[in-house]
């Protein structure tokens, strides 16, 4: 079985500073990790994923995310956020053909 | 584009009432599922559907029922709901049930059990 867990379910942050949001995960089979912004009152759209190959991954926006297996880890992290980002995010991880989330993260950014 | 269109948009329904929220894809993706969102609690998967014909259960399946006739459509049926049922509820594929393969969402729906 896979399991999500995101360590902070709140981060505030002033505007142009940097953040991480953090996850972390557990499964018994090889997995595959995405990350899924959920702006107010919308459903969840794709930020990034990662599947094989670089452990790094970056999304159009800015955010980036990088695959570390000996931690079991998936972080995610922007040098610098904008207003726009003010959002809930959720990872999640995908093994055994079931998408398991964590409990999200809620960004705030403050001007 | 259409995506994924989940209806109704938001409801009320009293307790003891059945409910069929609505769930069509056009993207021809084989693999569905419901999952509902909680505060602190992230999504939840209900149920899932790899393909037309079969369906399994997820986390959190009691008190909810799922039907996959056909590769569009995937309702999930509430027989008799209750309060602790209150909660968005969002349909998403995947082109398969394939470890790879990203899903899409649609817009939920807003439920409220009274």
């Amino acid at each position: 079985a896979q399991s999500v867990t995101q360590l902070d379910s709140q981060v505030p942050v002033f505007e142009e500073a940097p953040v991480e949001l953090r996850c972390n995960y557990s499964s018994s089979v090889s997995v595959y990790l995405f990350w899924y912004v959920q702006y107010p009152n919308q459903g969840l759209q794709l930020l990034l994923k990662y599947l094989s190959g670089s452990t790094l991954v970056e999304s159009i926006n800015g955010f980036e995310a990088e695959f570390n297996k000996s931690q079991t880890s998936f972080h995610l992290r922007k040098p610098s956020v904008h207003i726009s980002d003010t959002a809930e995010y959720f990872c999640a991880v995908k093994g055994a053909q079931k998408l398991v989330f964590g409990q999200g993260t809620r960004l705030t950014i403050n001007p | 584009i259409a995506g994924i269109t989940q209806a109704p948009t938001s409801q009320i329904l009293a307790a003891g009432r059945r409910m069929t929220l609505r769930c069509t894809q056009d993207m021809r993706h084989n693999a569905m599922y419901w999952y509902r969102q909680d505060l602190g609690l992230g999504l939840r998967l209900i149920h899932y559907s790899n393909t037309a014909g079969t369906t399994g259960k997820g986390e959190v399946p009691d008190g909810y029922s799922v039907s996959r006739a056909n590769t569009d459509d995937f309702p999930l049926t509430l027989a008799s709901a209750v309060p602790s049922q209150t909660s968005v509820y969002f349909c998403a594929s995947s082109r398969s049930a394939e470890m790879n393969t990203e899903a899409f969402f649609g817009q939920g729906t807003r439920l409220t059990v009274v």
